[in-house]
Parts: C-alpha cells; structure tokens; sequence
C-alpha cells in the first residue's frame, strides 16, 4: 500500500484480556518501529526491528508486551493480561534502509476497561 | 536519554499571522524530524531536518545542530495549520528510536 496501515483502528478489551495490534509497514521498508501515546504527550518508543530481528526493544515497559515480525514485513504487537494503564494510541512507523526518515500510520486506539 | 523541550507549549493565532516553534534537545541527536498531528491523530511528516535549512510552501524549518536546537517557521497560517507540531531526534551512537518531544499545541482562528 502506499503508506503505513494498523488494525484494528480502535480496540476495547478488559482488564486481564491478551490482544494483539497488527503494523503493515510501507512496501520495501526494512525498519518498524513501534510507538504508545497516551492522551496530551508525544510518542513514546517501544521497539524497533531491522528485518526480523528486534534491533532495540528498550521501550518495552514490562513482559506483558511482546513484538514480533517474522517475515521482515508485517509486525504485530503483543500485549497480555491488560491493565487499564495500557490504555493508549499504539502508533507504527517505518523506514527505508539508511534513510532514517520514520512514517506513520493512523495507530491503533487501545481501551482497556 | 535525551530530554526534548518544545516551546511554547500552547500558542493562538489569527489566521494570516507568522509563527515560530522551537525545539532544544539535551544532548546531539540524529534523524531530526518535524511532524504536524492532525484532528484525526495522524502524524504527518513535514521536515527531516539533521542540519540546515528547509522549505516546502508555507511551511520553512533550520536545525542547528552544533547548538542542538530546530525551528520551524509557519508564515500566513491557516485554520487547517491547527493541531500538534512534534519535533523528533534520535540519540548519537545508538538506536534509530525517535524521542518526542511534549508538543506545540497551535490553534489558528479565522
């Protein structure tokens, strides 16, 4: 597609319950990152991947959250035993190999009741 | 890590007014980048600015980075220039993660 794609758009889960986000970077971009914004803040960094592998996962608040991208393309986000602190925007972005310039999609509005 | 303080945090603007939003970061960074929150949350790109001078219609952005300072200047804003203005850098020597800054809340009335 012709730019960074997220499903779903909006999630509402409840407290305990596993989800996952899903990133569809722009095609032949090589680096994903993922980002949180909570309400009146700018992004917060979770994860980066280069390929398949997780090149920076520093972001990451605990072990409830996982990342993963297989195939070096689609990335999905995991997060288990939600708490309502995890209510958020989960924002993707990605990259082109040794240009650094990030892109973003239209996130994912995470609700956790 | 790196702190990223943006000034002013809020600023209103009848339409046709000039604007500069500035940007300091703590320590040298790289893969600066200007971004424009729209209504709808989207973040769009407006500069990747490292150094130098840019400018793109309305819209013209300078980054100095020995002093670790950008600026982006808005001349004859427009209601639709309403929203959040980011800057973003990465720390030197380590990972390509962006650190935000809190934002520019801009508000242009008609």
């Amino acid at each position: 597609g012709a730019g960074v794609s997220q499903t779903p758009s909006n999630k509402v889960t409840e407290k305990g319950k596993y989800v996952e986000l899903r990133c569809d970077p722009i095609s032949g971009h090589t680096a994903l990152y993922w980002y949180r914004q909570s309400l009146g803040q700018g992004p917060e960094f979770l994860i980066y991947f280069q390929g398949t592998g997780a090149a920076d996962d520093s972001g990451l608040p605990n072990d409830r959250f996982f990342a993963v991208r297989p195939e070096g393309s689609v990335s999905t986000l995991k997060i288990q035993r939600t708490e309502r602190g995890d209510s958020a925007v989960y924002l993707c972005a990605s990259s082109l190999l040794g240009v650094n310039e990030q892109f973003f999609g239209p996130g994912t509005r995470l609700t956790v009741l | 890590g790196i702190q990223v303080e943006q000034s002013p945090p809020d600023l209103i603007l009848q339409e046709g007014a000039n604007s500069t939003l500035r940007c300091n970061f703590s320590d040298s960074v790289n893969n600066l980048q200007w971004f424009h929150q729209n209504p709808w949350g989207q973040l769009i790109n407006l500069f990747y600015i490292p150094s130098g001078t840019k400018q793109n219609g309305r819209l013209s952005a300078t980054t100095v980075a020995t002093e670790r300072y950008s600026l982006l200047y808005i001349s004859s804003s427009q209601t639709t220039d309403s929203g959040v203005y980011f800057c973003a850098g990465s720390p030197q020597g380590g990972s390509e993660k962006l650190v935000f800054g809190k934002g520019t809340k801009l508000t242009v009335n008609p």
